[in-house]
């Protein structure tokens, strides 16, 4: 089984500046990664994932990720943030090679940014 | 445009009443899902359906029931035996994870636009 922690459930952060979402991972097997983004009233958008590859990841609207493998986790990024990303950001994971296992998400971490 | 339609984006009930809410998908997609969620409770599972005529209980289904006749529509009837109804409510899809094409198989969700349950 899996299980996603992210670490802050609020981040205020003023416009312009840059902010860290933090997302931790435990899984036995190796898994995919992601990111969600949740705007008022609306669905959950992928924002980036990470499947193989480079460890660096970069997704939608200017945010990018990083995969630690040996800290399991998987940290959202942006350098600058604008009012406009002020919404309600998600991890997740999935098995790799597990029939019929699904996403495990994480609680969410709502990023508000202030003027 | 490929995609997830939800229906209706907002309803009213009153306590007591059945009430369905629509989830219909044009993108081929085998698996589809209904979640909740309430305020600072992230997202919680309560039925999923891998293949037509066939679905599974998440961790939430007391209340709740689906059917699955198409590919294409998994609805999903919150009945009067749910004590706490009033919440968003979000219909996903996805390849199916079975089968021998792990490249295509991340398990990637795609997400409807949600519908807000309020019970009066």
């Amino acid at each position: 089984a899996q299980s996603v922690t992210q670490l802050d459930s609020q981040v205020p952060v003023f416009e312009e500046a840059p902010v860290e979402l933090r997302c931790n991972y435990s899984s036995s097997v190796s898994v995919y990664l992601f990111w969600y983004v949740q705007y008022p009233n609306q669905g959950l958008q992928l924002l980036l994932k990470y499947l193989s590859g480079s460890t660096l990841v970069k997704g939608i609207n200017g945010f990018e990720a990083e995969f630690n493998k040996s800290q399991t986790s998987f940290h959202l990024r942006k350098p600058s943030v604008h009012i406009s990303d002020t919404a309600e950001y998600f991890c997740a994971v999935s098995p790799l090679f597990n029939a019929g296992n699904m996403l495990t998400f994480g609680g969410g971490t709502r990023l508000m940014v202030k003027p | 445009d490929g995609g997830i339609t939800q229906s209706p984006k907002y309803l009213f009930r009153k306590e007591g009443q059945n009430v369905t809410l629509s989830c219909e998908q044009n993108l081929n997609h085998d698996a589809m899902y209904w979640y909740r969620q309430d305020p600072g409770q992230g997202l919680r599972l309560i039925y999923y359906s891998q293949i037509v005529n066939d679905f599974q209980k998440g961790d939430i289904a007391e209340g709740y029931s689906v059917s699955r006749e198409k590919k294409e529509s998994f609805p999903l009837t919150v009945t009067s035996a749910q004590k706490n109804p009033t919440a968003f409510y979000l219909c996903a899809s996805s390849i199916s994870r079975g089968g021998l094409f792990w490249g295509s198989n991340t398990g990637e969700l795609f997400f409807g636009e949600g519908s807000r349950l309020t019970v009066l």
